[in-house]
């Protein structure tokens, strides 16, 4: 069965540096989005991403968040200066027209 | 921007119990999604629905869209269900919506 795949699973980070972290959605999902969880709190949307561009972005996703499609198959999260804050759970999902379908998660610790 | 209330946050139960979780929501939407979380962080697509009543194995969600209430029932609960449940919805919008989740509950099934 398809599913969505993250890399890497895992990520520390020292603040300040940038991260990208990278998903690859179902192969004809035309819907890709970004989600986070910050320990113990609910999942959060970040981004939807349509038709190479953002469709729709929530009040987290600053300047500091970029997202891009740079092939095919990948569908990517920069986060340019990260923050002690930015320490979570990160969520990519594809659907192709509506039941969303997540991957298994990027931890980021940023120390 | 839409409010997503859940309840119970926390169920413990027997082997064998009927499960009920519900969640309600405050502004009208096109669909909600029912999900379930493992310890180990990773999201699964349990239910999407916009009207009426779904059936999956041992699980069962329904949704009234008038009253902005769903709720999601597990029949002959195992310990295997033990897991955070989580309602999450969509806006009015196509399907480049990002969801809004619920806080979830923690179902834990006792043998």
């Amino acid at each position: 069965e398809p599913e969505v795949t993250q890399t890497p699973s895992h990520q520390v980070t020292q603040m300040g540096q940038e991260v990208i972290l990278r998903c690859v959605p179902i192969s004809n999902h035309l819907y890709f989005y970004w989600y986070r969880q910050i320990l113990g709190q609910k999942v959060e949307f970040l981004v939807s991403f349509y038709n190479n561009e953002i469709s729709e972005k929530s009040e987290i996703f600053d300047d500091q968040f970029s997202v891009e499609r740079p092939d095919g198959s990948n569908f990517t999260l920069k986060i340019r200066s990260t923050k002690l804050e930015d320490s979570a759970m990160y969520f990519c999902a594809s659907s192709e027209e509506r039941t969303q379908y997540f991957g298994p998660g990027t931890r980021l610790l940023v120390l | 921007k839409n409010e997503v209330e859940q309840s119970p946050q926390n169920l413990t139960a027997q082997e064998g119990e009927f499960i009920t979780i519900n969640c309600s929501y405050s502004v009208g939407i096109s669909a909600l999604h029912w999900l379930q979380q493992h310890p180990g962080g990773g999201i699964v697509s349990l239910f999407m629905l916009s009207s009426g009543k779904k059936k999956h194995g041992r699980l069962i969600a329904t949704i009234n869209i008038q009253e902005k209430h769903s709720s999601l029932h597990i029949t002959a609960s195992h310990p295997r269900d033990s897991a955070v449940y989580i309602c999450a919805v969509y806006g009015p919008g196509g399907g480049a919506d990002g969801l809004t989740f619920g806080k979830g509950t923690h179902l834990i099934i006792q043998p």
